[in-house]
């Protein structure tokens, strides 16, 4: 079975500075997705960014990017430019490529991001 | 444009009581999920259902039961509701086989079991 483990429970960052979040797993799968989403206080889970393990180039989306390390099995999430709005729960997620019918998640704990002016 | 849509919000039982969770999407989506989350554990998954007619065990479904109404709705039930249940749970769905493709979210519903 997969395992996601994020070791950072809380990160704090100040308003447009730049903050990486970590995460780490464990499969023996060579093909699999992974996914950072973000919650913020109104629960809401919401997609900040996908990386497919087949792609060698990080993803980026607008002031969220990823470093994947498929070797190391590290996938951290880096927010640049951090905003306000920013202040969430992060987590990171696993999902198999090859799942049959379902599309199921593996989650980490999550890490509780603050921003500060 | 609902998305996933989850009812109720919030949901105060007693211990041994029964309750029904109700979720549905408008997306189309084939897979739909329940997840419960815990301070400091994540998202743990409860049910799954791959398609219509289909439901299938996740991570932690012990003292639940799930019913997939048609492809837009999908329910859980807590028998006789237990304090260690009390949690969040989210209702998730996705389009099957398409790779890569996100779990869109509903917005998650607050129980607690006295």
């Amino acid at each position: 079975a997969q395992t996601v483990t994020q070791s950072q429970p809380e990160m704090s960052v100040q308003e447009a500075e730049t903050v990486t979040l970590s995460c780490t797993y464990d499969t023996s799968e060579s093909d699999y997705y992974l996914f950072w989403y973000k919650q913020p206080p109104s629960r809401q889970m919401i997609l900040v960014i996908r990386q497919e393990a087949y792609k060698q180039q990080n993803a980026t989306e607008n002031r969220f990017s990823v470093n994947f390390q498929k070797a190391a099995k590290s996938f951290s999430l880096k927010i640049s430019d951090s905003q306000l709005g920013d202040a969430a729960m992060y987590f990171c997620a696993y999902r198999s490529y090859y799942t049959g019918t379902a599309s199921k998640l593996t989650f980490g704990t999550g890490t509780r991001l603050q921003v500060t002016l | 444009n609902a998305g996933v849509t989850q009812t109720p919000k919030f949901q105060v039982l007693k211990t041994g009581q029964s309750m029904t969770l109700q979720c549905a999407q408008d997306m189309n989506h084939n897979s739909m999920y329940w997840y419960r989350q815990d301070p400091g554990m994540g998202l743990r998954l409860i049910y799954y259902s791959a398609s219509e007619g289909t439901t299938d065990k996740g991570e932690v479904p012990n003292g639940y039961n799930v019913s997939r109404l048609n492809k837009r709705e999908f329910s859980l039930r807590l028998e006789s509701a237990a304090p260690s249940q009390t949690s969040v749970y989210f209702c998730a769905s996705s389009f099957v086989n398409r790779a890569g493709q996100p779990q869109h979210f509903g917005d998650g519903t607050r129980l607690s079991i006295l």
